[in-house]
């Protein structure tokens, strides 16, 4: 299993404002998710964050908007730029040990971010 | 594009009942069902990974059953606790992809 912890645990922010999340795994994992989710909505998988290359982002993210590095396997940032209150949600971190299957995803306790 | 629904959405149980909830998820295409625990300020912890139809996984007092012809899987829980209080996450995997729920959200009131 990997124990995973993020911070902040929680923030509030104002408007036009960016903050960068951490995500630090306590062992080296392939794979390192970023997934958003909205008041009363499901978990939303913005993107996987690739150690050494470009993170892949699913439809409807972009990099503008959601910075994200891996600079090594244990340790990832997302950052929510220019936020607005649309911005509001929980983001969680997640990880896993190989691309696809069943292999069981990990997650940090989230980041809940209110946008003021 | 593959859509899971949970039901209920929110469920309030006493403590001492048994109860149980629903993820519905398309059944074409289906590789996997995972099933999530999530305590508010903790991560959501893995429950169970079932992929067989028919399969029946049993933790303590949980179990969850999975029927992959008709698209929808079951968790039970027997005698709650409020230990048992949490948000519980389905998520359906295809195509290397999981495909989240919005989570059944369970309060026992002791």
């Amino acid at each position: 299993s990997a124990v995973i912890s993020q911070k902040p645990s929680r923030d509030i922010c104002q408007r036009g404002t960016s903050l960068t999340i951490q995500c630090q795994v306590d062992s080296q994992v392939t794979m390192m998710f970023w997934y958003r989710q909205q008041p009363g909505q499901s978990l939303t998988l913005i993107a996987t964050a690739n150690q050494g290359s470009e993170a892949t982002y699913e439809s409807g993210f972009v990099i503008d908007k959601f910075p994200i590095s891996r600079p090594n396997l244990t340790f990832s940032t997302l950052t929510v730029s220019n936020m607005s209150p649309e911005d509001s949600s929980i983001y969680l971190c997640g990880a896993s040990g190989a691309s696809g299957g069943t292999d069981t995803q990990y997650f940090g306790p989230g980041t809940r971010l209110t946008v003021l | 594009i593959l859509n899971v629904e949970q039901s209920p959405q929110s469920l309030h149980v006493q403590e001492g009942d048994s109860t149980n909830f629903t993820c519905s998820f398309p059944s074409s295409n289906f590789y996997a069902l995972h099933w999530y625990r999530w305590e508010t300020a903790k991560s959501p912890e893995a429950l169970f990974v079932m992929t067989l139809n028919g399969d029946e996984k049993k933790k303590g007092r949980i179990s969850a059953t999975l029927n992959t012809k008709e698209g929808y899987s079951y968790l039970y829980i027997k005698g709650s606790q409020p230990e048992d209080s949490a948000t519980y996450l389905c998520a359906s995997e295809s195509n290397y992809q999981l495909i989240w729920g919005a989570g059944t959200k369970l309060i026992i009131k002791p």
